[in-house]
């Protein structure tokens, strides 16, 4: 197993560009989510996914926007970034019966 | 929504000494409380967790202790390590929204 992966690991942005940051999972859990963290403020979920085709929003969810089409991706989408968007962004998946979340290795964006 | 509140910000030891972190979180529907230790530029990993239901919990060196009542919970870490060393996050499970405290820098002197 794979576990969680993250795609890009590293991405340079000008304000207003669009991206994707994409999530994997290979070990059928239910549950997915995004989080961002700067520093001395932990993590901050923002949206999740309890199965495909469900999404919510987390804490910091303004400026993002995520699918959940099959039980393996949950993508997160910036559609106009912006430089309060520079973070570390960590996907993390679990199953529902259970507690851990297992977390990806995590994106590092800077928008310029 | 919840608020999980920790404290210290910084913790400095010597090794062979124990660790105390401490978290408080706001919201009494909150049933689950993870530890995850986050090593430099590394991801989370989940160390130690807690059910609502559950008063203590041990493995090994580490335990976690729930105080339902007064919203509370508390990471110990007894004889430290210098592998020890590393940033610690509470975090409380609300309704699948997971809230994490602001995260403890542990040292562990040699």
């Amino acid at each position: 197993n794979a576990g969680v992966t993250q795609t890009p690991k590293f991405q340079v942005l000008k304000t207003g560009q669009s991206m994707t940051l994409q999530c994997a999972q290979d070990m059928n859990h239910e549950y997915m989510s995004w989080y961002r963290q700067d520093p001395g403020m932990g993590l901050r979920l923002i949206h999740y996914s309890v199965g495909a085709g469900i999404t919510d929003q987390g804490e910091v969810p303004n400026g993002y926007n995520v699918s959940r089409s099959t039980t393996e991706d949950f993508p997160l989408r910036l559609l106009s970034a912006a430089p309060s968007q520079t973070s570390v962004y960590f996907c993390a998946s679990r199953l529902q019966s259970t507690g851990e979340l297992f977390f990806g290795e995590g994106s590092r964006l800077t928008v310029l | 929504g919840e608020n999980v509140e920790q404290h210290p910000s910084t913790l400095s030891v010597q090794e062979g000494d124990s660790a105390v972190i401490k978290c408080t979180y706001s919201d009494s529907a909150s049933n689950y409380f993870p530890w995850y230790k986050q090593e430099l530029g590394k991801r989370p990993q989940l160390i130690i967790d807690i059910r609502s239901n559950v008063g203590e919990k041990k493995d090994q060196r580490i335990a976690v202790t729930l105080n339902k009542t007064a919203k509370h919970f508390s990471l110990h870490i007894t004889e430290t390590q210098p592998e020890d060393s590393a940033v610690y996050f509470c975090a409380a499970d609300n309704f699948n929204k997971f809230y994490f405290g602001s995260g403890t820098k542990l040292n562990v002197k040699p």
